[in-house]
């Protein structure tokens, strides 16, 4: 079956430090995958999108990768800060398949002072 | 300013009762998108829109229905058929079916 996976539920560091989140995928073909993040009660907010041709995409602390062999993307923040503290999503592209997105779980990340 | 805005931010229903989730963009987006988010899980979509006058089923349309009678509007309506309807529901629009979505605020829905 198809599956989107993201990286414990809630991830924890302390400020300063590159936080790395993980989403993992089965049974998809993606063209391209995105980033979001999403506070409480809100609506997400896109960060990033990457390509299946593109191995990793920057934007100031943030940045993504995709192995579409390994059927995975990471999302680096580095120097994170406790501004960063949000759920975060990934999203995959299966318009192949009759739809547009599907969004993983999300994690929800804590930046410790 | 552009941008999607979802009214109201918070509504209530009783058993029973059909109920309009409204969402406005005037971003000149051709798709438009719903989603339903519940605790701990991701988005799922419910229905989305290409282009005026057509739209599709998501994966749990069960229970809603749609319209998409001018760009800027893609009105949700919440049925009575919907056995679970409490939830936080999100609009979304984007130039074309998969690039980058810009998201309403969004509406919680609670069924009392």
């Amino acid at each position: 079956s198809q599956k989107i996976e993201q990286n414990s539920e809630a991830l924890n560091i302390q400020e300063g430090k590159t936080a790395t989140l993980t989403c993992n995928y089965t049974n998809y073909s993606p063209a391209y995958l995105q980033w979001y993040r999403q506070d409480p009660g809100r609506g997400p907010v896109f960060l990033l999108l990457i390509r299946e041709n593109e191995k990793e995409k920057r934007k100031e602390r943030l940045k993504v990768t995709f192995d579409t062999t390994l059927k995975q993307s990471l999302f680096h923040i580095t120097a994170s800060q406790p501004a960063d503290s949000a759920t975060y999503l990934c999203a995959l592209d299966i318009y192949n398949y009759g739809q547009n997105f599907v969004f993983g779980p999300g994690t929800r990340l804590s930046v410790l002072p | 300013d552009g941008g999607i805005t979802q009214s109201p931010k918070y509504l209530f229903r009783k058993e029973g009762q059909n109920v309009t989730l409204s969402c406005e963009q005037n971003l000149n987006h051709d798709a438009m998108y719903w989603y339903r988010q519940d605790p701990g899980q991701g988005l799922r979509l419910i229905y989305y829109s290409q282009i005026v006058n057509d739209f599709q089923k998501g994966d749990i349309a069960e229970g809603y229905s749609v319209s998409r009678e001018k760009k800027e509007s893609f009105p949700l309506t919440v049925t009575s058929a919907q056995k679970n309807p409490t939830a936080f529901y999100l609009c979304a629009s984007s130039t074309q079916i998969n690039t980058e979505a810009f998201f309403g605020q969004g509406t919680r829905l609670t069924v009392v």
